[in-house]
């Protein structure tokens, strides 16, 4: 079945690590996203990637890096310069013609920095 | 800058009231409006606004969008418990295909 798949789904990190959340999808999606969430809260846009070797920041971008090498992955590293990097992270992609119910989300990734 | 604000941001009502949750905006260009539920991971699609003053319903939910005054309302009628969640408005912005979320709000639906 396509869909998006989101690992891992937990993730504990030490301060001063880096660590990388990936993001695979088979539904054939050019663009492709990644969001924060904090507790309580809305999603905020981190890096966002239209098509493949091509990405643009969000809106929270600093201490976040992503890369765009396969149509199919989107992964994300919490660099160490993240200061707050505690949080629900989720992985979105769909089609050029952006609607609704052609949008699909992983499943999510909870980082907790110990 | 874009800005999508949500109010209010948390919400207590009973089953069986009525809530009205507001999603206004100051956003250039947008494609569409979507409302989303998250409930405790991945957001489900509501409904997808791109005309003002044409209501979008779904059994007990309902939606607008007035682009003159700059907000849309979703509204939930007999509220149940099982309406607890976090509902999030969200853009798709049309030159650039980017997807932006409001701040939320967190609905408590009590017995």
């Amino acid at each position: 079945d396509g869909g998006i798949t989101q690992s891992p789904k937990y993730l504990f990190r030490k301060e001063g690590q880096n660590v990388t959340l990936s993001c695979e999808q088979n539904l054939n999606h050019d663009a492709m996203y990644w969001y924060r969430q904090d507790p309580g809260q809305g999603l905020r846009l981190i890096y966002y990637s239209q098509i493949v070797n091509d990405f643009q920041k969000g809106d929270i971008a600093e201490g976040y890096s992503v890369s765009r090498e396969k149509k199919e992955s989107f992964p994300l590293t919490v660099t160490s310069a993240q200061k707050n990097p505690t949080a629900f992270y989720l992985c979105a992609s769909s089609s050029r013609e952006l609607t609704g119910n052609t949008i699909y989300f992983g499943e999510g990734s909870w980082l907790t920095v110990v | 800058e874009d800005k999508v604000v949500q109010s209010p941001l948390s919400l207590v009502v009973h089953e069986g009231d009525t809530v009205t949750l507001n999603c206004s905006y100051e956003v250039t260009n947008f494609r569409s409006l979507l409302w989303y539920k998250q409930e405790k991971k991945a957001p489900t699609f509501l409904f997808m606004l791109t005309s003002s003053g044409i209501e979008k319903k779904s059994g007990r939910l309902s939606s607008i969008l007035d682009k003159k005054e700059l907000f849309s309302i979703l509204n939930i009628t007999a509220t149940q418990t099982g309406d607890s969640a976090i509902y999030l408005c969200a853009f798709s912005l049309g030159a650039t295909n980017k997807l932006i979320f409001g701040t939320g709000t967190l609905l408590a639906v009590q017995p």
